[in-house]
């Protein structure tokens, strides 16, 4: 069954600093998608990033990347420049067919 | 503008009584997904559709029943409201034409209080 692991339940990073976000995740599919998704406190979960399992190259939008290793079945987030409105839930997924399994998030506090 | 919507947004009622809570969205996509969040914790999945007559329970075990009568509505019901039930209730939808087949886009969410 395809599991997704968040390790790191909370973080802080000062402003204007970068941050790393973990996930690892088990499957024995070859071709899946993986999404890092954003919920700022009492707002909407929006998707950040998405990276397709055959791309090799990392995906990256703006101050937001991913260091995605197929082999090793991590797929982290880092954030480049964090700022106030970073603060969030970061909730790792992999999408196979229909459904999308959620790791249990990370919630990210960013200091002033 | 394509988008996804969810009402009521907050909804404080009291035991017992029956509720429904509304999800539309305007981007024509076939799937769609009701979570139940309790506030900044893990999403757990309590209904899906592939589209027009089609539900699935989901992962979690929910006393909530939902229907798909038109492509862009998909109401989940309580019959009987109890304080357990308090906790936030995430709408989704997703694509199944073009990739990625499994992207969801989410609702505002609705908090729902059972008193």
């Amino acid at each position: 069954a395809q599991t997704v692991t968040q390790s790191q339940p909370e973080m802080s990073v000062q402003e204007a600093e970068t941050v790393t976000l973990s996930c690892t995740y088990d499957t024995s599919e070859s071709d899946y998608y993986l999404f890092w998704y954003k919920q700022p406190p009492s707002r909407q979960m929006i998707l950040v990033i998405r990276q397709e399992a055959y791309k090799q190259q990392n995906a990256t939008e703006n101050r937001f990347s991913v260091n995605f290793q197929k082999a090793a079945k991590s797929f982290s987030l880092k954030i480049s420049d964090s700022q106030l409105g970073d603060a969030a839930m970061y909730f790792c997924a992999y999408g196979l067919d229909d459904k999308i399994i959620f790791g249990k998030g990370t919630r990210l506090h960013i200091l002033p | 503008e394509a988008d996804i919507y969810q009402t009521p947004r907050y909804l404080v009622i009291g035991t017992g009584k029956k509720i429904t809570l509304e999800c539309s969205q305007t981007m024509g996509h076939d799937k769609m997904y009701w979570y139940q969040q309790d506030p900044g914790m893990e999403l757990h999945l309590i209904h899906y559709s592939y589209g027009v007559n089609s539900t699935e329970k989901g992962d979690l075990s929910s006393e909530s029943t939902v229907s798909r009568i038109r492509t862009e509505h998909f109401p989940l019901t309580l019959e009987s409201a109890r304080p357990s039930h308090t906790s936030q209730y995430l709408c989704a939808s997703s694509e199944r034409t073009r990739p990625p087949y499994n992207e969801q886009f989410f609702g505002p969410g609705t908090r729902l209080t059972v008193l």
